[in-house]
């Protein structure tokens, strides 16, 4: 069962260009999330969907970020207008649609804004 | 505001010995709560959860501690061995299995010295 799958692993992006990072999540899980790392902080949880459903995106900043969860296909995270301080680790976990809270996670996509 | 506090930036431990990293909370909402190892440019990897409802889960080498009165787990891992050495992040949800995010601490990197 291959794991949660997210490309690409390097993105590097120069100021006011956009990002698409992509997350494929583990072969039977329907729930997916995004978290963020800075450097030297700890995982911030960013959006939290299921199939074509937001339901939670509490995390997002407000603008120039968004997220979606096709029917088909890998779930998306975009960024438009990149600025330096989106440079960060961007993980994508998934998890079962009934399970004890467990998510697994992505190797993760390391974005540099130029 | 930090909810989930890890307040020992790393810890150093000989092998063979036990290593203790521990984790506080200040949300009483929390009900569930995991520890992730993570690897440089890897991933967060599920290491053990424990529900509320329990003060203590065991999995071979990994023991985590849930004191609700003092808001406070710990993860202990014996024997240690260098391969266990990486960050280790605690991290806390709300509500019934696989309802959302996950809240994290800042990590402790553990060595462990051969």
């Amino acid at each position: 069962n291959a794991g949660v799958m997210q490309n690409p692993r390097h993105l590097v992006r120069r100021r006011g260009q956009e990002a698409r990072l992509r997350c494929s999540p583990m072969k039977g899980h329907s729930h997916v999330y995004w978290y963020r790392q800075l450097p030297e902080e700890g995982l911030k949880f960013m959006v939290y969907l299921q199939k074509e459903n937001i339901i939670d995106e509490s995390g997002m900043p407000k603008e120039r970020f968004s997220a979606e969860f096709p029917k088909e296909g890998p779930s998306i995270l975009r960024i438009q207008q990149v600025v330096r301080g989106d440079s960060a680790a961007y993980f994508c976990a998934s998890s079962p649609a009934s399970g004890r809270g467990e998510q697994y996670f992505g190797p993760g996509t390391r974005l540099t804004v130029t | 505001d930090q909810q989930v506090k890890q307040n020992s930036p790393s810890l150093s431990v000989q092998e063979g010995r036990i290593s203790i990293l521990n984790c506080d909370y200040t949300n009483s909402m929390f009900d569930y709560f995991l520890w992730y190892k993570k690897y440089p440019a890897e991933g967060p990897t599920f290491l053990i959860s424990i529900s509320s409802i329990k003060d203590k889960n065991e999995d071979g080498r990994f023991t985590v501690f849930l004191n609700k009165s003092a808001k406070h787990l710990s993860l202990h891992i014996v024997p240690s061995q260098p391969g266990d050495s990486a960050v280790y992040f605690c991290a806390a949800s709300t509500g019934s299995s696989n309802t959302g995010k996950l809240i994290f601490g800042q990590g402790t990197t553990l060595q462990v010295k051969p």
